[in-house]
């Protein structure tokens, strides 16, 4: 069964440091969502892409995150610097074209310290 | 602005009985309506989905109920087992916004033995 996969699956690092998680969706779902869940809360959008290109980045904190996805495959997403509020789970989904369901990855757990 | 809002916020439900979950929602634009399971430390998990076109949707023990005027769905566990313990979200998008999920707040279900 076709899985989305993700890495690292845990994360600690320092506040002001720099970040990175990587994505990689269902193969040849050209719609890739990234989504933060807090602990105790429902998952919320970062960015979405479609095939390579950004088309919702409206609740990103720009400033600290930024999101690529070069080849239209797979994507990284970076937080830089890192602070203790970006303590979270960062869980990547893909979707296939022409479907409404997304499937989700085992998620990067990122711990701020 | 919390579009979806779910309750209970936590059920206890004993084995072989059913398990109860209801969410609204505000915009009226959603036309897709997932529900997801989630296991501690683990992404969610798509376990059965409506459209607004139907009022129900059934998958083995696994029963959505759709209420479109009163902008209402829910979700019922029957015969409820102990390995079904997890954090279910209901959620909802429509396919203008590219299909981005808006979450509830996600219930915590025990099934004691």
């Amino acid at each position: 069964e076709a899985e989305v996969a993700q890495s690292p699956r845990y994360k600690i690092t320092e506040k002001s440091q720099a970040v990175a998680f990587w994505c990689d969706p269902i193969s040849g779902h050209a719609t890739l969502y990234w989504y933060r869940q807090i602990l105790g809360q429902g998952p919320e959008l970062l960015v979405q892409f479609q095939d390579e290109s950004v088309v919702d980045d409206s609740q990103l904190p720009k400033d600290r995150f930024s999101a690529e996805r070069l080849k239209g495959v797979d994507s990284t997403l970076k937080i830089q610097p890192a602070e203790l509020g970006d303590s979270a789970m960062y869980l990547c989904a893909s979707r296939g074209q022409g479907s409404y369901e997304q499937y989700f990855g085992p998620g990067t757990r990122l711990t701020v310290t | 602005q919390q579009q979806v809002k779910q309750s209970p916020q936590s059920l206890i439900v004993q084995k072989g009985g059913i398990s109860i979950i209801n969410c609204a929602y505000e915009n009226t634009a959603f036309d897709y309506f997932p529900w997801y399971q989630q296991f501690p430390g683990k992404g969610p998990a798509l376990l059965i989905a409506i459209r607004p076109d139907v009022s129900e949707k059934k998958e083995g023990r696994f029963t959505i109920s759709f209420n479109k005027s009163a902008k209402q769905f829910s979700l019922h566990i029957m015969d409820s087992q102990p390995g079904d313990s997890a954090t279910y979200f209901c959620a909802a998008s429509k396919e203008t916004s590219g299909s981005r999920l808006t979450f509830g707040e996600g219930t915590q279900l025990t099934v004691n033995p």
